[in-house]
């Protein structure tokens, strides 16, 4: 399979736990997102990469949250100290530039 | 900032009937602009897309018209059919790179 690729596709935890989620992108794609996804909801910006530089990050995000992509290839997002409100489906999607852009198969996160 | 109005949040039409789906974004520097299909569980596909030259696309039942002027778009479905039946959101993304999609209409096609 050479789309997105996330990791795991499941996370249950409890409240106060940190998680962290991996997404690996299309090889030649130089671009890396990270979307949110809540129910009955349009995909959330969260931030974005190009190769390992962090671009921009969501006014929204709250320092719980973290992101790296220490060689331009796979990325991790790390929510520390969960909160139920994190709850949502996480979203990976990579590009190669100005064009398509393709989403992975995304990290449903429930806090308990 | 960058927004991006979808409407309406729910359509249903009869099977064969034609579905539009409207959006207005706010960034003028906005050149990009998907459109994605998300069936229940799955992730968003990537349907149509329209770039800020061209005010027209057509792919076979699907077609997205621009009006840039306007900061407008929309998404035409003709003959629906069942099938056709999921969440469709648009986006717009533009010198940034990011994309900021709409929140999204629930397309029913009745049988």
């Amino acid at each position: 399979d050479t789309g997105v690729s996330q990791n795991p596709r499941h996370k249950i935890t409890k409240r106060g736990q940190n998680v962290t989620f991996r997404c690996d992108p299309i090889s030649e794609h130089n671009r890396l997102y990270w979307y949110r996804q809540t129910l009955g909801q349009g995909p959330e910006f969260l931030t974005y990469f190009q190769n390992e530089a962090q671009l921009e990050k969501s006014r929204l995000l709250s320092d719980r949250f973290s992101a790296e992509r220490p060689k331009g290839s796979f990325s991790t997002l790390e929510i520390q100290r969960t909160e139920q409100g994190d709850s949502a489906m996480y979203l990976c999607a990579s590009s190669p530039g100005q064009g398509e852009f393709f989403f992975g198969p995304g990290t449903r996160l429930t806090v308990l | 900032g960058e927004n991006v109005e979808q409407h309406p949040s729910t359509l249903s039409v009869q099977e064969g009937d034609s579905a539009v789906i409207k959006c207005t974004y706010s960034d003028s520097a906005s050149n990009y602009f998907p459109w994605y299909k998300q069936e229940l569980g799955k992730r968003p596909q990537l349907i149509i897309d329209i770039r800020s030259n061209v005010g027209e696309k057509k792919d076979q039942r699907i077609a997205v018209t621009l009006n840039k002027t306007a900061k407008h778009f929309s998404l035409h479905i003709t003959e629906t059919q069942p099938e056709d039946s999921a969440v469709y959101f648009c986006a717009a993304s533009g010198g940034t790179y990011k994309y900021i999609f709409g929140t999204g209409t629930r397309l029913k096609v009745l049988a």
